[in-house]
């Protein structure tokens, strides 16, 4: 098994530039997320699925956009970039909420100039 | 939002100090609470994952204990070693999240100084 694989490794954008992040994991997970962290800040929530058609809003959902079409794929799309979208981003899939551990993928640095 | 606190935000200890945190979470309508080691430049990798009050859990030298009455949770290391160096994290589930959503804190750094 891959586990969480994310693409790219690392972006620079253009302020006004939109983007793609790709999410996947081969573990036949039903929920997956998306988390952003920032220096002193932790990890927060961007957006989450619980299963292929069904997600939610976490705690910064501004300016991002989710989708779940398959179990596998939670890609996250950056409307038009703006340099307080710079962060590391690391989705992160479980086989349920609740009492299962979640699997982090590798993460996403992203810069937006 | 509900809150979850971890303290203390830093910690520097000896090489062989043991050591503990603390987690502080809401104590109502508690469904899980999970601990995360995170090392720097790399990913959180999952700990514990707690559920019923009173559980300890054990891998290796770490441990961690669970109140759900009183809402907080303690990570012990025992005897410290510098590969232990690591944000520590951990994340509340509340019974109540319709779509199991886990609210993280923001973690505790801790240093293992040789």
């Amino acid at each position: 098994n891959a586990g969480v694989t994310q693409t790219p490794k690392f972006q620079v954008l253009k302020t006004g530039q939109s983007m793609t992040l790709q999410c996947a994991q081969d573990m036949n997970h039903e929920y997956m997320s998306w988390y952003r962290q920032d220096p002193g800040m932790g990890l927060r929530l961007i957006h989450y699925s619980v299963g292929a058609g069904i997600t939610d809003q976490g705690e910064v959902p501004n300016g991002y956009n989710v989708s779940r079409s398959t179990t596998e794929d939670f890609p996250l799309r950056l409307l038009s970039a703006a340099p307080s979208q710079t962060s590391v981003y690391f989705c992160a899939s479980s086989q349920r909420q609740g009492s299962y551990e979640q699997y982090f993928g590798p993460g996403t640095r992203l810069t937006v100039t | 939002i509900l809150n979850v606190e971890q303290s203390p935000q830093s910690l520097h200890v000896q090489e062989g100090d043991s050591t503990n945190f603390t987690c502080s979470f809401p104590s109502s309508n508690f469904y899980a609470l999970h601990w995360y080691r995170w090392e720097t430049a790399k990913s959180p990798e999952a700990l514990f994952v707690m559920t019923l009050n009173g559980d300890e859990k054990k891998k290796g030298r770490i441990s961690a204990t669970l109140n759900t009455k009183e809402g907080y949770s303690y990570l012990y290391i025992k005897g410290s070693q510098p590969e232990d160096s690591a944000t520590y994290l951990c994340a509340f589930l509340w019974r109540g999240s319709t779509l199991g959503r886990l609210y993280f804190g923001r973690g505790t750094q801790l240093t293992v100084w040789p």
